[in-house]
């Protein structure tokens, strides 16, 4: 049985600052790892994608990505309220299918 | 690029008819369409996987006959909710995947419809 696992939150944060979410997975051979935000009664929005071990940034977001160590994080910088939401982890294991975490809410507090 | 639509995105329907959700790939072909279910503050829930031309592949204790997917072709898949009870009411998401630098596993979700049975 391939987990993801996440911490549900929520996670508060107070604007400007720096919000790291975290993620492990259980199959070792995973390929794929991805992040979404989802807001309150919308469906997900692709954030990143990773594949290979270290960082990787994009505007105010990085993923990073440890496959000794089976953990992949996201980084959200200077934090806004819009930020908002509940994040999912999503991680593939070669072909179509995606395993999700339950997700992590993040609070961005004014 | 990537863009996924879902239609309607809210209906509400009596208890025993059946109700039919589209999906469709915009601007690339899907490889793969999956179907997901989602109740209030609970994590996404998948119900199904669908290949263009194919049966679908449904998760265990999901009802086929209950939920009906046909992929009729790399962009469009439909479920329809058949004989629907207020149990079925839910926010019902699909997602598509492509091609993309070899890896077929990057899914891009749609708007999500949301289905209330009285």
């Amino acid at each position: 049985q391939k987990e993801v696992e996440q911490n549900s939150g929520p996670l508060s944060v107070p604007e400007g600052a720096i919000a790291s979410l975290n993620c492990t997975y259980s199959d070792r051979v995973s390929q794929s790892f991805f992040w979404y935000r989802q807001y309150s009664g919308k469906s997900p929005e692709l954030i990143m994608s990773i594949y290979s071990n270290g960082d990787k940034e994009d505007g105010r977001f990085t993923a990073q990505l440890n496959k000794a160590s089976q953990y992949v994080s996201l980084l959200i910088r200077d934090s806004q309220p819009s930020d908002s939401a509940t994040y999912l982890c999503a991680v593939g294991s070669g072909g179509n299918m995606l395993t999700f975490g339950g997700g992590t809410r993040l609070m961005v507090k004014p | 690029g990537a863009v996924v639509s879902q239609h309607p995105s809210r209906v509400i329907c009596k208890s025993g008819t059946s109700v039919k959700i589209e999906c469709r790939s915009l601007d690339f072909q899907a490889t793969t369409m999956f179907w997901y279910r989602q109740f209030p503050k609970k994590s996404l829930m998948l119900m199904a996987t669908s290949n263009e031309g194919s049966k679908a592949t449904y998760e265990q204790g999901v009802e086929k006959d209950k939920f009906l997917i046909n992929h009729a072709s790399l962009t469009l898949s439909t479920l329809t909710v058949t004989s629907a009870h207020p149990e079925d009411s839910s926010f019902y998401i699909c997602s598509a995947s492509r091609l993309r630098e070899g890896r077929a596993d990057t899914q891009y979700f749609g708007p999500g419809t949301r289905l209330t049975v009285l």
